[in-house]
């Protein structure tokens, strides 16, 4: 049981260069976060779905785009990296709230990318 | 909006003390609230998930509680161990869509 695998762990950018960071999770869960940590600036969330084929923006989406083509992935996409958004990513999913237990948030390791 | 408040920052205590760590929120209209655990460089574990209907839950030595009308919950860690040394976050899922609001953390030291 895998849980939520994040790849790559690492990635070092250089400004205006495009990545996307990859989340996968095997437990069925409807809703997908993507948060990013920074120090002093604790989590935050860029963008969720609530399942396949939606997305929705959170507290920072600028510079950022996602997509959930299929219920168990969520990607995010950098098209122009830029050094502010040198951070620790992190993916998490739960099921839907509402039902007994729900919003159990399961996170992966956090993908570490660095902008040059 | 939810804001999520942990006080303090940083604790440091010697190995074997009881220890309680706080989580404060503004919006009591909450599902739950969940502790998390953090190792340095790593991802965050979930330790315990409390239901709004719930008062406290326990796994273990960890013992969580909630008070939804004072807007309050704690983190009580019986026995610390040199193995307990973490950041702690608390979070609250908002009522749209279950997106959560974190807690800046407490990170704590035990000494052996």
């Amino acid at each position: 049981n895998a849980g939520v695998t994040q790849t790559p762990k690492f990635r070092v950018l250089k400004t205006g260069q495009s990545m996307t960071l990859l989340c996968a999770q095997d437990m069925n869960h409807e809703y997908m976060y993507w948060y990013r940590q920074d120090p002093g600036m604790g989590l935050r969330l860029i963008h969720y779905s609530v399942g396949e084929g939606t997305t929705a923006k959170g507290e920072v989406p600028d510079g950022y785009n996602v997509s959930r083509l299929k219920k168990q992935n969520f990607l995010l996409g950098l098209e122009s990296a830029a050094p502010s958004q040198t951070s620790v990513y992190f993916c998490a999913s739960s099921f839907r709230t509402g039902i007994s237990g729900a919003n159990v948030l399961t996170f992966g390791a956090g993908s570490r990318l660095t902008v040059l | 909006k939810q804001e999520v408040t942990q006080i303090p920052a940083a604790l440091s205590v010697p190995e074997g003390e009881n220890l309680v760590l706080n989580c404060s929120f503004t919006d009591s209209a909450i599902y739950n609230l969940q502790w998390f655990r953090q190792d340095p460089g790593k991802g965050l574990t979930s330790l315990l998930l409390i239901q709004s209907s719930q008062r406290e839950q326990t796994s273990g030595r960890l013992n969580a509680s909630l008070d939804k009308s004072s807007g309050r919950s704690t983190l009580y860690i019986a026995a610390s161990q040199p193995g307990d040394s973490a950041t702690y976050l608390c979070a609250v899922p908002n009522t749209n869509a279950g997106k959560s609001t974190f807690g800046d953390g407490t990170t704590l030291t035990v000494k052996p």
